[in-house]
């Protein structure tokens, strides 16, 4: 079975940093495209960044480019978000999705991790 | 950020037919990227429910397909039951963004 358990979300002050976590299980994470998606309150889905099965190609939503960096693990099975200079606009529960690369889907998703981003 | 259009409700008695469109520009799904749809029900993640326009995954129910023709896309819902009450996304690549993006969601209420 196809598992995605997210971690690390919490309450950070404007300007802060935070790393998620993905821990992947029940399929070769090696063999996908994996991505971050995030949902703030009330709102609708936004598409964050995606990582290649090897890590050699990321690609970012324009609001996040130069602050957050999508890595990942292949030994681990995991996948990462580093979020830095965090703003209000950026409060949300992030998911991480397995992602059909040349189609561009995401078939399976994590619960989320809420991220605050407060005073 | 570009986003794809979609209706903020639809309603419909239990038993009818229910659609939903979502529509696009010509660097998504004009372009020919292919159109995926998502059900989030309350306080749960999305789940994957249509793929390339109108393909099911296993276990989702054939009450629910897909089309797509030009800049525009839509889910119909058919037999409308009480448990499809949920907020409803189209998602496709944008090459202008090099990257996914979603269509702004519906709310779909069962009467």
């Amino acid at each position: 079975e196809v598992q995605l358990v997210e971690s690390g979300g919490g309450l950070v002050q404007p300007g802060g940093s935070l790393r998620l976590s993905c821990a992947a299980s029940g399929f070769t994470f090696s063999f996908y495209w994996m991505t971050w998606v995030r949902q703030a309150p009330g709102k609708g889905l936004e598409w964050v960044a995606n990582i290649k099965q090897d890590g050699s190609e990321k690609y970012y939503v324009d609001s996040v480019k130069g602050r957050f960096t999508i890595s990942r693990d292949n030994a681990k099975n995991s996948l990462y978000l580093q979020m830095n200079s965090l703003r209000a606009e950026d409060t949300a529960v992030y998911y991480c999705a397995r992602e059909k690369g040349w189609q561009y889907y995401f078939d399976y998703w994590g619960q989320g991790t809420l991220v605050t981003v407060s005073s | 950020q570009s986003v794809l259009t979609q209706p903020p409700s639809v309603s419909g008695a239990p038993g009818q037919r229910v659609t939903i469109s979502c529509t696009g520009t010509t660097s998504n799904i004009g372009a020919g990227y292919d159109v995926h749809w998502y059900q989030q029900l309350p306080g749960t993640a999305p789940k994957f429910l249509i793929y390339g326009n109108s393909n099911r995954p296993s276990g989702v129910p054939d009450r629910f397909s897909g089309s797509k023709s030009g800049t525009s896309a839509s889910l119909a819902i058919t037999g409308l039951q009480a448990e499809d009450e949920a907020d409803y996304y189209c998602q496709s690549y944008d090459s202008s963004l090099s990257g996914s993006i979603f269509g702004t969601g519906t709310k779909v209420t069962v009467l």
